[in-house]
């Protein structure tokens, strides 16, 4: 049972460059999460989608990022016109999707690099 | 503003003994509590969870503790092994505020051989 995939691994760009961060939740699973993780700190919640639906973008930044998640294939986080500032670890998250208080399986995360 | 937090940023151990790392809250309307490990360069790893109806929950070699009166959340791990070095993240569901997971600061266990 294949876990939370994301790709790519690693992504480096350019300043102004765009960025298109994969994730594939879980088998079975149809809420996706995502989080940034800044170095030697915590996660920090971004955006919470069920297929074709947004349900909380509250921790995400209003300009330049976006978060989809289609009826078919993986959940998309882009971030466009990237700056220095957006470097970080972005890690992806999926749940059951039955109830609330659900527990979360995370993927081994995209480490973008922003020269 | 409301958090989850770390009381020792650092944790070092000698293999064979028995780890704790301690986690505060500050809101009481928390739900449910996670325990994460990260390994350098993973995603955080589920370890065990509790809801805030429980005292205590156990795992293989884990154990959490929850004390809701001074909203403090603990994790044991008996017998640490080197392959127990990581850093470990308390997080917290607030069913008021959604499904998303609210992570503290983390804690690096380091385990000497």
């Amino acid at each position: 049972n294949a876990g939370v995939m994301q790709n790519p691994r690693h992504l480096v760009r350019r300043r102004g460059q765009e960025a298109r961060l994969r994730c594939s939740p879980m088998k079975g699973h149809s809420h996706v999460y995502w989080y940034r993780q800044l170095p030697e700190e915590g996660l920090k919640f971004m955006v919470y989608l069920q297929k074709e639906n947004i349900i909380d973008e509250s921790g995400m930044p209003k300009e330049r990022f976006s978060a989809e998640f289609p009826k078919e294939g993986p959940s998309i986080l882009r971030i466009q016109q990237v700056v220095r500032g957006d470097s970080a670890a972005y890690f992806c998250a999926s749940s059951v999707g039955t109830g609330r208080l659900e527990t979360q399986y995370f993927g081994p995360g995209t480490r973008l690099l922003v020269l | 503003g409301e958090s989850v937090g770390l009381h020792l940023p650092t944790l070092s151990v000698q293999e064979g003994d028995n780890s704790i790392i301690n986690c505060a809250y500050s809101n009481s309307a928390s739900d449910y509590f996670i325990w994460y490990k990260q390994e350098s360069g993973k995603g955080p790893q589920f370890i065990i969870d509790i809801r805030s109806n429980m005292d205590k929950r156990q795992g293989q070699r884990v154990t959490v503790l929850l004390n809701k009166t001074v909203k403090h959340l603990s994790l044991q791990i008996a017998a640490t092994q080197p392959g127990d070095s990581a850093v470990y993240f308390c997080a917290e569901i607030r069913s008021s505020a959604g499904n998303m997971l609210t992570f503290g600061g983390g804690t690096r266990l380091m385990v000497k051989p």
